[in-house]
């Protein structure tokens, strides 16, 4: 595997439901980034991970719940979701102290 | 705080035409501004960036973008697409005042026409 890897590519789930969202990098890395992506309006950044801590979050609702257990792997807990939520959710990474972010290709979540 | 304008959500253009896709920022200080691309089912990928310098940067896939800090913005340009450039297409700007995470803009659908 090379780059930015996300499973699962797509996740239907009912408001109910518990799931997660899984990203891992190769690419050496130690900032990690959650966004959300919907339809005719700008990445929202969700949370940042910097050498495995928390640096940024962004009003996100607790029914989001990131976890970073070492700098190549990131996750998204996911619980008692809202239809609204329904998105592409893309993971990046980065070197802390470089510009360039690299992303993975994206989880399409929908809720019903 | 700073954001992000892309005035075109769609641009049509025939394959071989010149294009231009547009993005403007709201503040001058000091930025550092990117365009990436996204292709279908995929991530988003680096297209160009500027930071410092010359104002007219040269990307990837025959892409040149020209930072003018007097309109505050930073077109995206190509002189003849092909129909593999159809994407969507995203201009973000960092700086201080965003704690150099990146502010992105909504997006510009390139629909190329053969």
């Amino acid at each position: 595997e090379t780059g930015v890897t996300q499973t699962p590519r797509h996740l239907v789930m009912g408001m109910t439901n518990k799931k997660s969202l899984k990203c891992e990098q190769h690419l050496g890395h130690n900032a990690m980034y959650w966004y959300k992506q919907s339809a005719k309006k700008p990445l929202e950044l969700m949370f940042v991970y910097s050498l495995e801590e928390r640096v940024e979050n962004n009003s996100v609702p607790s029914r989001f719940s990131p976890e970073c257990p070492n700098s190549s792997h990131l996750f998204l807990h996911l619980h008692t979701l809202q239809p609204e939520d329904s998105a592409l959710y893309l993971c990046a990474s980065s070197q802390v102290g470089t510009d360039t972010q690299y992303f993975g290709p994206g989880t399409r979540l929908t809720v019903l | 705080a700073q954001s992000v304008t892309q005035l075109d959500s769609q641009v049509p253009v025939f394959e071989e035409a010149p294009v231009e896709l547009r993005c403007n920022y709201s503040s001058s200080v000091s930025v550092y501004l990117f365009w990436y691309v996204q292709y279908p089912n995929q991530g988003l990928q680096l297209l160009l960036k500027y930071l410092s310098g010359s104002t007219l940067v040269k990307g990837i896939n025959g892409f040149e973008a020209e930072f003018n800090k007097s309109q505050t913005s930073f077109h995206l340009r190509k002189p003849s697409v092909h129909i593999s450039d159809t994407a969507e297409y995203f201009c973000a700007v960092s700086d201080q005042s965003s704690n150099y995470q990146l502010i992105w803009g909504a997006g510009t659908k390139l629909i190329i026409k053969p």
